[in-house]
């Protein structure tokens, strides 16, 4: 099955700074990749999403890349605010299912 | 956000005790799913349902089961809980057709067995 890793773990960064995160994923044939944000103590709620024929995305401060032949995909946060602190889910869904495989996490702290 | 409620949102059980984690929506989507979340561990899938004929076991299905009464309705059972299965338990569904779809998440259930 889908296998998904996702670094950092853990990011600090400075207020009005920028935030990546990257994550790999295993299975070559995987065709969708969301990201999700989870506040403290609520649910996780979906914030960008890349299909495979994708090269790039961009939604306000947010961007997802994706790099099929290394099989991997990143989140570029710009500008961040302290709104942004969360913990930042990736995920993978592999072709002919609907599941998702989802990273660790990222829990990003930014710093006023 | 209310199209996808879990009860109960806290529940302290015993060792031994059979309990029922229950989620509905109003989405009228067809794919549902049961997740658990560890620190650490991200989400992990437990069961899915991809109609009410349609149960499929996740990655983690020991010591679990789910029940799909209808559409709107996905039930994740323990039959018996064990310390280990103390962990934010969180129901999701999508979209049938296509690829694009990503999931929304029910609000969540604290279960913490004693």
């Amino acid at each position: 099955g889908e296998n998904v890793e996702q670094h950092p773990s853990t990011l600090s960064v400075q207020e009005g700074d920028s935030a990546v995160i990257k994550c790999t994923y295993s299975d070559s044939a995987s065709n969708y990749f969301p990201w999700y944000k989870q506040e403290l103590g609520k649910r996780p709620q979906l914030i960008i999403d890349i299909r495979s024929n994708v090269g790039e995305k961009k939604d306000q401060r947010i961007a997802v890349t994706l790099n099929k032949t290394a099989k991997h995909f990143s989140l570029h946060i710009t500008e961040t605010q302290p709104e942004d602190s969360a913990v930042y889910f990736c995920a993978a869904r592999g072709a002919g299912s609907y599941q998702l495989t989802f990273g660790k996490g990222t829990k990003l702290s930014v710093i006023p | 956000d209310a199209d996808v409620t879990q009860t109960p949102r806290n529940r302290i059980t015993k060792t031994g005790k059979r309990i029922m984690l229950e989620c509905s929506q109003t989405k009228g989507h067809d794919r549902m799913y049961w997740y658990r979340q560890d620190p650490g561990l991200g989400l992990r899938l437990i069961y899915y349902s991809f109609d009410v004929k349609d149960i499929n076991k996740g990655e983690i299905s020991d010591g679990y089961s789910v029940s799909r009464q209808a559409q709107a309705k996905f039930s994740l059972s323990l039959e018996s809980a064990i310390p280990n299965q103390t962990a934010l338990y969180f129901c999701a569904t999508s979209e049938g057709t296509g690829i694009g779809y990503g999931y929304t998440f029910g609000s969540g259930t604290r279960l913490t067995v004693v």
